[in-house]
């Protein structure tokens, strides 16, 4: 079955901390990944998204992820976090035509001064 | 990119009641699609919607609950029918990006909806 795992549901750092959030997926086709992050009150907005080649991609405000095949893997990362980084996020993966996505249930990022 | 405005934001619903929630895009696109973020939960696509034909449902979701109308390449309303507190979900509208950015979903910012 096509799934995504993001197995921590909350995760506090404090401010100019370094961030792992972690993302598994299981999908029968060569996959799309996305990572969206979804402030309070606002829709999703896209951070980044990897359809092929380097396995290290890079997004806005200063978040990358990994594309891991061999560990189903699709880990975002920030190397300093800033206290407007709280929010909730989603690894998504998709087959890159339909339009359809499949969501992991999130993970909510607290961010201590 | 792709601009998307929902109407309403968000509303409080008696049950039993239908709700209408309208999206609009800036510009022409093949499908929209209609998901589902139940409170504290993820996104759950419920349709997509084409101009000119009926949606296509996902598992679980059907047209008598969620009616969808796409009359043109810019717009399409879900209605939410014979609601009941289950049914209180933020639902977004979204467009797939185009060229490169294909596979890429660009959301609205979400209709809250609480049925009482």
């Amino acid at each position: 079955a096509q799934s995504v795992t993001q197995p921590d549901i909350h995760i506090t750092v404090s401010e100019g901390a370094s961030l792992e959030l972690r993302c598994n997926y299981s999908y029968g086709a060569t996959p799309y990944l996305f990572w969206y992050v979804q402030s309070p009150g606002q829709g999703l907005q896209l951070l980044l998204k990897y359809f092929s080649g380097d396995t290290l991609v890079q997004g806005i405000k200063g978040f990358e992820a990994e594309f891991k095949r061999s560990q189903s893997s699709f880990n975002l990362r920030k190397p300093s976090v800033h206290w407007s980084d709280a929010a909730e996020y989603f690894c998504a993966v998709g087959s890159g035509n339909t339009g359809k996505l499949i969501f992991g249930q999130g993970t909510t990022l607290q961010v201590k001064p | 990119s792709a601009v998307i405005s929902q109407k309403p934001s968000r509303d409080i619903c008696q049950r039993g009641t239908s709700l209408t929630i309208q999206c609009q895009v800036d510009s022409q696109v093949t499908m929209m699609f209609w998901y589902r973020q139940q409170p504290g939960q993820s996104l759950t696509l419920i349709a997509t919607a084409n101009q000119g034909s009926e949606a296509t449902y996902e598992s679980g979701f059907v047209i008598d609950k969620f009616p969808i109308s796409r009359p043109n390449l810019t717009f399409s309303t879900l209605t939410v029918s014979n609601m009941s507190p289950e049914d209180s979900s933020i639902y977004l509208c979204s467009v797939e990006g185009r060229g490169g950015l294909a596979g890429e979903l660009f959301f609205g910012e979400g209709s809250r909806l609480t049925v009482l």
